[in-house]
């Protein structure tokens, strides 16, 4: 069974541009979450959907991250006009309702710089 | 809404020596919680879950857990380290039939030969 990919696996913008990270989970899953991962810390819950559906973006910096999931299966997160402070490793898990009482399973990840 | 703590930035242990790593967690009813590692250039992989009924429970490669209730823990326990479970390891929470999955800062784990 193939895991949870991620590309790209890195990305290196001058502030201001614009970056997307693309994430395909688990066939079947219909939970997805992004996190974001600053360097020497915990992952930090962004977005996650159910399905095509948004649970919960509230913590997604809406002026310049968007996330997306259109026909329930891959994801693609989009980070406009990129700061210094968006320099993180972003991680994308899923998840399969109902089953292993939500345990996630995780991409290796795209490490974003922002200079 | 559910959060974790994990006290200890960095532990270092000798290899061989036992290991246990802290994590507190605050949530009103009993909640999943998840130990994962992540070590480096991968992604995070899950050791061992509880939701209910024996408080320890195992994991892969060795490694339990033990919950408590009274204490609002869940500390991560290995009777032997070796040198390749030198890693970052992530204590988690979930609400009970909820989907929102929150970690805590991680403790950095290294073991010496």
């Amino acid at each position: 069974e193939a895991g949870v990919t991620q590309s790209p696996r890195y990305a290196v913008l001058q502030e201001g541009q614009a970056v997307s990270f693309w994430c395909d989970p688990i066939s079947g899953h219909d939970t997805l979450y992004w996190y974001q991962q600053p360097r020497d810390q915990g992952p930090q819950l962004l977005v996650y959907f159910r399905d095509e559906a948004v649970i919960d973006n509230s913590q997604l910096p809406s002026d310049r991250f968007s996330a997306v999931r259109p026909k329930g299966t891959n994801s693609t997160l989009k980070i406009q006009s990129a700061k210094q402070g968006d320099t993180a490793t972003y991680l994308c898990a899923s998840s399969l309702t109902g089953v292993s009482g939500n345990t996630l399973y995780f991409g290796e990840g795209s490490r974003l710089i922002v200079v | 809404a559910q959060s974790v703590t994990q006290p200890d930035a960095r532990v270092t242990v000798s290899e061989g020596a036992s290991l246990q790593l802290r994590c507190k967690y605050s949530y009103s009813a009993t909640p999943y919680l998840f130990w994962y590692v992540q070590y480096p250039r991968q992604g995070l992989q899950m050791l061992l879950k509880y939701y209910s009924g024996d408080p320890v429970v195992q994991g892969v490669n060795g490694f339990e857990a033990e919950f408590s209730k009274s204490d609002s823990s869940f500390h991560l326990r290995k009777a032997s380290v070796h040198w390749s479970d030198s890693a970052v390891y992530f204590c988690a929470v979930s609400a009970t039939g909820g989907y929102k999955v929150v970690f805590g800062s991680g403790t950095r784990l290294l073991v010496s030969p």
